[in-house]
Order: structure tokens, then sequence, then C-alpha cells
């Protein structure tokens, strides 16, 4: 049973162009959530998604940051016009099941480099 | 709103020596503990965890942790370390209902093993 996988696993983008992050799931799995990994920090929660809902976003900046998790295809975190604050990485985890009960398997993240 | 503080940013430890890594958290109701480990360019992968019952739970790679209420803590030990633990840990916290669904994490303690 493949794991979570994440791609790109590094991405360079210069300021003010568009980042896009791709997360699929593990086999069987339709919860996914999104953290935020900053230099010398922790993770921290970005967004919890279904397929085709958007659950908790309470984690997520107001601008330019979206998330999407369609019926068919990967959960897509998205970054529009990207600063130099937004360098971090990125590690998307999904589960069988809503809630702290089920156990989240994490990808191995994608380093966004912003330059 | 939860909190997880982990004050110990970098341990050195001899192999073959004992392990103990802090935790303490702040939270309202009865909190759900984690112990995750990160490798070097890998994703988080969960070590153990408490929801209730004996304060002592047992994890994967011989690692035990002990939920201490009254000291809001949760410290993770391993009696005999191996340079393969070499890692950043993170002990995280998380809520059922009512709370965000995302786990919130601490930041992180980096284990270095000294031959």
């Amino acid at each position: 049973n493949a794991g979570v996988m994440q791609n790109p696993r590094h991405l360079v983008r210069r300021r003010g162009q568009e980042a896009r992050l791709r997360c699929s799931p593990m086999k069987g799995h339709s919860h996914v959530y999104w953290y935020r990994q900053l230099p010398e920090e922790g993770l921290k929660f970005m967004v919890y998604l279904q397929k085709e809902n958007i659950i908790d976003e309470s984690g997520m900046p107001k601008e330019r940051f979206s998330a999407e998790f369609p019926k068919e295809g990967p959960s897509i975190l998205r970054i529009q016009q990207v600063v130099r604050g937004d360098s971090a990485a990125y590690f998307c985890a999904s589960s069988p099941g809503r809630g702290v009960f089920y156990e989240q398997y994490f990808g191995p993240g994608t380093r966004l480099t912003v330059t | 709103a939860q909190s997880v503080t982990q004050p110990d940013i970098h341990i050195t430890v001899s192999e073959g020596a004992s392990l103990e890594l802090r935790c303490n958290y702040s939270y309202g109701a009865t909190p759900y503990l984690f112990w995750y480990v990160q490798s070097p360019g890998q994703g988080l992968q969960l070590l153990l965890k408490y929801f209730s019952g004996d304060t002592l739970v047992q994890g994967i790679k011989g690692f035990e942790a002990e939920f201490k209420r009254s000291q809001s803590s949760f410290n993770l030990r391993k009696p005999s370390v191996h340079w393969s633990d070499a890692a950043e840990y993170f002990c995280a916290v998380g809520s059922s209902g009512g709370g965000a669904d995302g786990l919130t994490f601490g930041k992180g303690t980096h284990l270095i093993i000294q031959p």
C-alpha cells in the first residue's frame, strides 16, 4: 500500500508567481490535512478537506491561499503571488476518517523556496 | 486555545544511553496526545499516542511516553538509544469535537546521537 505522495518534492518560485502543491492520499483515505512548517518551527495546521469539500480552513491565511480536493485526483494547495515568507515545507496528511481517533499519515512534504 | 511546548530545542545523547524528551501541553479538556518522529527529508511518523486509560503508553521502535495530568506533561522516553534514532521529534495535541480538526504541534526537539 503506497503511502501519501506529494509532488513536487522541491519547488522554486520567484516572488509573484503561483505555486501548486499536490497531495495524493493513501488508498482508501478520503480525508486530507495540510500543514506548513516554517524554519525552526513545528507544523501548523492549515486546512482539512474531504472529497469535494473544505471542512476546516481555520489555519489558512485569508489571502492568496486556497485548497481543493476534487472527486478525482489529488488534493491541491495553491498559493498565488508568492512572497518570501511563504518559503516553508508543506506537508499533507491523509486519514481514513475524521477526528483525532483516526491516525494521520504524513507525506514527505514539498519544500517551497521563494526567491 | 491548545498549545504544546517542547522546552529542549536540541538534545545530545550517547549511543546506548537513556533518553527523555519533554513535552508540556495546554488544553482545557482531556487531551489527546501524540509523539511523531521526522527523519531528514521525510514526513512524520507516529511513534505513539495517548487517548485515555493507562498513563504509560508503549510505541514503536522501543519508545514509551507517560501522561501526567498534574504536570500537564507527556514526556517521551527510551531506555537505550541507537544511532538511527537521530531525528526531529514532535509532540502534538488534538481535540475531539469543537476545535480545529488539525493537530497542534510543538516546535520539535532535535536529537543528536554521539557514538
